[in-house]
């Protein structure tokens, strides 16, 4: 069974500090990584995608991978109040290149 | 630069009936795929379309189905409507096979 696992939180963190997302996944093989944000009632925006080992900059946003030990992280530096929202990770794990998506991690920023 | 379109954005049925959900993939995007997303779950595969033709197919009975049309753009059908497909319906189109998927605002379904 593929599967991609995150945290349902909520997390909450205070304005202006860092958050951090985790997800993990179950195929080894795995080549594309995804974070999506979600918010209330909308559909998922695409925030990042890394593809290999190390860490990705974009803005306030730095996605981190590590194919060894099968786990991707999200972090968010300097939250805003704007980015509460659920965070969506998905993973293609085949070569017909579809997703398997975690349930998301609902994100609170506190003013 | 048009993004994905979906329509319609709200739809009620009863049970029993069938649906047809559109969606416009983004300019120069030949993928295109479907989602079906309950509250509080993340999206889960339907199908896959690349070029007009199906590329995977995630598990659900054969009453959903879709199809490619030569500029790209998608349908989604479901047949004998059940309460558990009331969901969001989400479409979402890429560049290749490979590419970042875009999503289209989804389509709300309630069936009754």
């Amino acid at each position: 069974q593929k599967e991609v696992e995150q945290n349902s939180g909520p997390l909450s963190v205070p304005e202006g500090a860092i958050a951090s997302l985790n997800c993990t996944y179950s195929d080894r093989g795995s080549q594309s990584f995804f974070w999506y944000r979600q918010y209330s009632g909308k559909s998922p925006e695409l925030i990042m995608s890394i593809y290999s080992n190390g860490d990705k900059e974009d803005g306030r946003f730095t996605a981190q991978l590590n194919k060894a030990s099968q786990y991707v992280s999200l972090l968010i530096r300097d939250s805003q109040p704007s980015d509460s929202a659920t965070y969506l990770c998905a993973v293609n794990m085949d070569s017909n290149y579809q997703l398997i998506w975690g349930a998301g991690t609902k994100l609170i920023i506190k003013p | 630069e048009t993004g994905v379109t979906q329509s319609p954005t709200h739809l009620i049925k009863t049970r029993g009936q069938q649906v047809t959900l559109r969606c416009s993939s983004q300019s120069g995007h030949n993928t295109v795929s479907w989602y079906q997303q309950a509250l509080g779950q993340g999206p889960q595969f339907i199908f896959q379309y690349y070029r007009e033709e199906e590329n995977g197919r995630g598990n659900f009975p054969p009453r959903f189905s879709g199809l490619q049309f030569p500029n790209y753009s998608s349908e989604l059908n479901v047949n004998a409507l059940e309460l558990d497909d009331s969901a969001l319906y989400l479409c979402a189109s890429s560049p290749e096979l490979a590419g970042e998927q875009y999503f289209g605002p989804g389509t709300r379904l309630t069936v009754l």
